[in-house]
């Protein structure tokens, strides 16, 4: 059973600070990997991908991968209020699909 | 434009009502999927559809019928619900994989009474 793992939180952390997600999979030989954000009530927002190993930045988030460990991060610099919402983690899967972890509920607080 | 668009967002069906959802995207996306979302939980896939074929059917209840008329469009018909089917329905797409980045609609929030 391929599987991917975050801790569900919930991570409090005060506004300005940064936040680090953590997720683990399962599958080695899983290729692509997303983030998402989901605030309740509403639908998940890709937030963030990526396929190599290292790190890949956009504006305030940066998404780390190392396959060697199985490992994915998500980190948000500069926390605000507005980024208070589960972060879902999900992984390519080899039939066609997305595999995603329970996801992680992130309170910035102000 | 990165837009997936569900109708309808709320959707209130008794437990003989025959209703459909439906979804639509406009980015020539191939890769078009249904998953079911319970409070608190993560997405759970239901179907995917992959060049207008049913690829994957996560062993769904026959009471949920998916229909890809053509490759901007996706159906899903609904028959005979229970009251635990109450959920928020997403529909996504992606460019031909899900190895590729897949983008959610803003689903439909049903309930089953």
């Amino acid at each position: 059973q391929k599987e991917v793992e975050q801790n569900s939180g919930p991570l409090s952390v005060p506004e300005g600070a940064i936040a680090s997600l953590n997720c683990t999979y399962s599958d080695r030989g899983s290729q692509s990997f997303f983030w998402y954000r989901q605030y309740s009530g509403k639908s998940p927002e890709l937030i963030m991908f990526i396929y190599s190993n290292g790190d890949k930045e956009d504006g305030r988030f940066t998404a780390q991968l190392n396959k060697a460990s199985q490992y994915v991060s998500l980190l948000i610099r500069d926390s605000q209020p507005s980024d208070s919402a589960t972060y879902l983690c999900a992984v390519g899967g080899s039939q066609g699909n997305l595999i995603f972890g329970k996801g992680t509920k992130l309170s910035v607080k102000p | 434009d990165t837009e997936v668009t569900q109708t309808p967002k709320h959707l209130v069906m008794g437990m003989t009502n025959k209703k459909s959802l439906k979804c639509e995207q406009h980015m020539g996306h191939r890769a078009m999927y249904w998953y079911k979302q319970k409070a608190k939980k993560p997405p759970e896939l239901m179907f995917v559809y992959s060049y207008e074929k049913l690829s994957i059917n996560e062993s769904v209840p026959s009471r949920f019928s998916p229909e890809c008329p053509n490759s901007s469009l996706l159906n899903l018909h609904l028959h005979a619900l229970q009251p635990e089917d109450s959920a928020l329905y997403l529909c996504a797409s992606s460019q031909a994989r899900a190895d590729t980045e897949a983008f959610f609609g803003q689903g439909t929030r049903l309930t089953v009474v």
